[in-house]
């Protein structure tokens, strides 16, 4: 079957740095997106990777290990408009987007 | 307004009446996905449509749920006969194409049905 596993939450504090795992198992592999969440609002888009290697993009910096079925979202300076759930998903080889169960993040003062 | 537009954004039924969920894609988007959330948990494919053609349908269930994405006007995702177990968010997507490459999915504000 296919699966995405992610923590279930993670608390950080405000101007450090946090990372978010992200581990799958998939029919093949198109991608590997992150997108944010806040309580109650759509999903945002935040980073796409098809390579491996590591894609940095502001304060948020998205790795991607194919070979390892593993990425890590990275975030840096947090703020505490950083609280939300962070989902990770992997397009397989039919294009469809496989979501994990998201990992939500609290930044604590 | 160009965002994904879904309405209504709050829906209250018991057990046994229709629920009827639109979406209007982003402009210059011919693909919309319906997802399903339930409280700390993932989105859930339900649904992937172009204008009147069902491209995949395998995450939504036989019995009671059905999609349509019309020629004219938004997609709508109707759920017959709704029981207890159907109160999620429901989220709509559209991208403008199917296999863009980097895949960006647009999402709407989600629609939260609570079944009485």
């Amino acid at each position: 079957g296919q699966n995405i596993d992610q923590p279930t939450e993670m608390t950080a504090t405000e101007g450090a740095i946090v990372q978010i795992n992200c581990t799958y198992q998939t029919s093949g592999f198109n991608g590997l997106f992150w997108y944010q969440q806040h309580a109650g609002e759509a999903p945002t888009f935040l980073s796409y990777n098809v390579l491996d290697g590591l894609e940095e993009k502001g304060r948020f910096s998205s790795f991607l290990s194919r070979s390892k079925g593993y990425s890590y979202l990275l975030l840096k300076e947090l703020q505490m408009k950083d609280s939300a759930s962070y989902l990770c998903a992997v397009r397989d080889s039919n294009y469809q987007l496989i979501w994990g169960a998201g990992t939500k993040l609290i930044i604590k003062p | 307004n160009a965002g994904v537009m879904q309405n209504p954004r709050h829906l209250v039924r018991r057990r046994g009446q229709e629920a009827r969920l639109r979406c209007s894609p982003m402009k210059g988007h011919s693909h919309v996905y319906w997802y399903r959330q339930l409280p700390e948990e993932g989105l859930k494919f339900m649904v992937y449509l172009q204008k009147e053609n069902i491209i995949d349908e395998s995450g939504m269930p036989k019995e009671r749920f059905s999609a349509e994405f019309p020629k004219e006007g938004p997609s709508i995702l109707r759920i017959q006969q709704v029981v207890r177990g159907d109160s999620a968010a429901y989220f709509c997507a559209s991208s403008p194409s199917g296999q863009d490459p980097t895949g960006e999915l647009f999402f709407g504000e989600g629609s939260r049905l609570t079944v009485l």
